[in-house]
Order: structure tokens, then sequence, then C-alpha cells
């Protein structure tokens, strides 16, 4: 069993859809949670940062962990079409710089 | 402008010959990774270094070398590159202070015939 997993996708949706993106992990002792995103032939970039069970916002994103389950989330409200690109969780243990990354959900937002 | 720079950006090379695919960040961050990435395996942490002279193995070392002699630079060295070295390659690299907050760079695309 992988430590983080990801559906890969893609997804494709309209524009102004909210759009919902998961992870599960298998070792509680993960402690940081991140979402990445990635556009195409660039480097990833962080969207959000988290270490608590909850919601945090950040504008149109909203990252949701919840511990108990091992599971969380990245919502996208209002999707554009330069939202499109691959989003990458990852989640780390808060030892120096590991980080496990998932393999990435490829989204599409049309117009 | 805060970035993290890597040289060559794309990269074509025969089995065996030495390479180098150098990486530099100016914001004075204390960590730097190496990661790999593949399509259905993600990213993948090679090598990372903590600070100057402190270096440590991630997921998949074997076949890679790096050196941290100063706080800038991170080179990955390829000492006998094989074909299944064939990846895009990214550098990283993160303050002491939020380690997780990770800052990549362009990537380099290598092909290793």
């Amino acid at each position: 069993q992988k430590e983080v997993e990801q559906d890969p996708g893609p997804l494709s949706v309209p524009e102004g859809a909210i759009v919902s993106l998961n992870c599960t992990y298998s070792n509680s002792a993960f402690q940081y949670f991140m979402w990445y995103r990635q556009y195409s032939r660039k480097g990833p970039e962080l969207l959000m940062y988290t270490y608590s069970s909850g919601n945090k916002e950040d504008g149109r994103f909203t990252a949701q962990v919840d511990k108990s389950s091992k599971y969380i989330s990245l919502f996208i409200r209002d999707s554009q079409p330069s939202d499109s690109a691959t989003y990458l969780c990852a989640i780390g243990t808060g030892t120096a710089s590991k980080l496990t990354f998932g393999t990435g959900t490829r989204l599409q937002v049309t117009l | 402008e805060a970035q993290v720079t890597q040289n060559p950006r794309y990269l074509i090379t025969v089995t065996g010959k030495k390479l180098t695919v150098t990486c530099s960040q100016n914001m004075n961050h204390e960590y730097m990774s190496w990661y790999r990435q593949d399509p259905g395996l993600g990213l993948r942490q090679i090598y990372y270094s903590m600070n100057v002279e402190v270096t440590d193995k991630g997921d998949v070392p074997e076949g890679y070398k790096v050196s941290r002699k100063e706080k800038r630079n991170f080179p990955l060295i390829l000492e006998s590159p094989s074909p299944n070295q064939t990846s895009l390659y990214f550098c990283a690299s993160s303050s002491r202070a939020v380690q997780e907050t990770q800052y990549f760079g362009p990537g380099t695309r290598l092909l290793v015939l």
C-alpha cells in the first residue's frame, strides 16, 4: 500500500464548477498537509498548507483535513480555465524536508 | 525575485557519460532537496541537505550523488547514467522555519539513451 494515494484523473469540469480533489494516507505520524499545483512544464508551487484537522480557506481554495479518517481534500470554488493543472497532495512528518507526495490529479476546466 | 534555478532544462545523453545538473537558490534556505517525477509514481525524493556539508539519502538515491559546499548550491551528479534514470528532475528548497513549504525549480528533463 502506498503511503499516500491520489486518484490520477483526469478530471474535467465546466467553468464555474466546484472541484473536489482528494488524497488518503496510511501513516498516522503525518502532521503537515499541503497541496501543490503544477502547470505543464513547470515545477510544483505551494497552494495550501495546514497542520490541523478542519478547514483552511484561501480565496477560492479550501483545504480540509480529517486526521481520524486519514483523508485530505482540496475544494476549488468557481473553477476557472486557469485552474487547469495537476494538483499534488503532499504530507510531512515534520522531519527535515521529508515530504511524501501523491501522484497528482490532472484537472481540466473547460469553457 | 526569490527563485530556484536549475540547469540545464533539457538534456539528452548516453549511458555511462557522467553529468551534473546544477541547482541554485537565492532565498538563503537551509534545506534543499532533489526529486524525480515519473508518470504514475509521482515525486520521489532522491537526496536532501539540511545545511552546508550535511546531506542524506531520500527514497531513491541509487545511482545519484550530491554535494553541498555552499548554501545556495546543491548539484545532482549522475556518475554513470542509465536509461532508467530518464526522468523529470526537480530541485527544491525551504527554510528551517517552515520545512514543509518547499519552493521548486522549473525542472530538468533528462533522456538517457
